[in-house]
């Protein structure tokens, strides 16, 4: 059982470039979600899903986008990377409202 | 909007000290509260969880948080630390109309000193 798996785990893109980071999950979870972690300010919501086809908004979205065609993959698209991407990122999968998050080992970005 | 506030930036004891770390968080509704934890160089992984019942919630490797309703708290606790205990911890909330999306607060690193 391999839980929440990133990849890549290491990114240096060109600002302007665009990317996809992936998050595929194994446990048939219904609930996604991608936050980016900055020091001193904790994990950041960009997108969540609560499941196949439906997608929403977080705290911090723009310059993000998500899609949800399956319930396994959750990819997440950076259209054109910025310096303030710099990040690490988190791919995040559980099965009901009430339950915790099952985290993925995160994706280091970073923008030059 | 729900938030969570964590008071602590960092905090300093040495092995056997007692350990509190506060967090508050602002929705007034019915709320589910985490604890995670972050050791260096690692993912997230959950400490603990309340939804219901026992205010009292006790989780893995001896680390337990008490909700408060009343005051909007959910402080996590642990009697005696451990060098091992060294790692970043976050408090986290959903609940109400925000229930899919879970909030987290900006965390408390914790340094034990041997």
């Amino acid at each position: 059982n391999a839980g929440v798996t990133q990849t890549p785990k290491f990114q240096v893109l060109k600002t302007g470039q665009s990317m996809t980071l992936q998050c595929a999950q194994d446990m048939n979870h219904e609930y996604m979600s991608w936050y980016r972690q900055d020091p001193g300010m904790g994990l950041r919501l960009i997108h969540y899903s609560v499941g196949a086809g439906i997608t929403d908004q977080g705290e911090v979205p723009n310059g993000y986008n998500v899609s949800r065609s399956t319930t396994e993959d959750f990819p997440l698209r950076l259209l054109s990377a910025a310096p303030s991407q710099t990040s690490v990122y988190f791919c995040a999968s559980r099965t009901q409202v009430a339950h915790g998050y099952t985290f993925g080992s995160g994706t280091r970005l970073t923008v030059v | 909007a729900q938030s969570v506030s964590q008071h602590n930036h960092h905090v300093i004891l040495s092995e056997a000290a007692s350990l509190e770390l506060g967090c508050n968080y602002s929705y007034g509704g019915t709320v589910n509260l985490f604890w995670y934890v972050q050791y260096p160089g690692q993912h997230l992984q959950l400490l603990l969880k309340y939804f219901s019942g026992d205010p009292l919630v006790k989780g893995i490797k001896g680390f337990e948080a008490e909700f408060i309703k009343s005051k909007f708290s959910f402080n996590l606790r642990k009697p005696s630390v451990q060098w091992s205990d060294t790692a970043e911890y976050f408090c986290a909330v959903n609940g109400g109309s925000s229930a899919s999306k879970i909030i987290f607060g900006s965390g408390t690193r914790l340094s034990i000193r041997p």
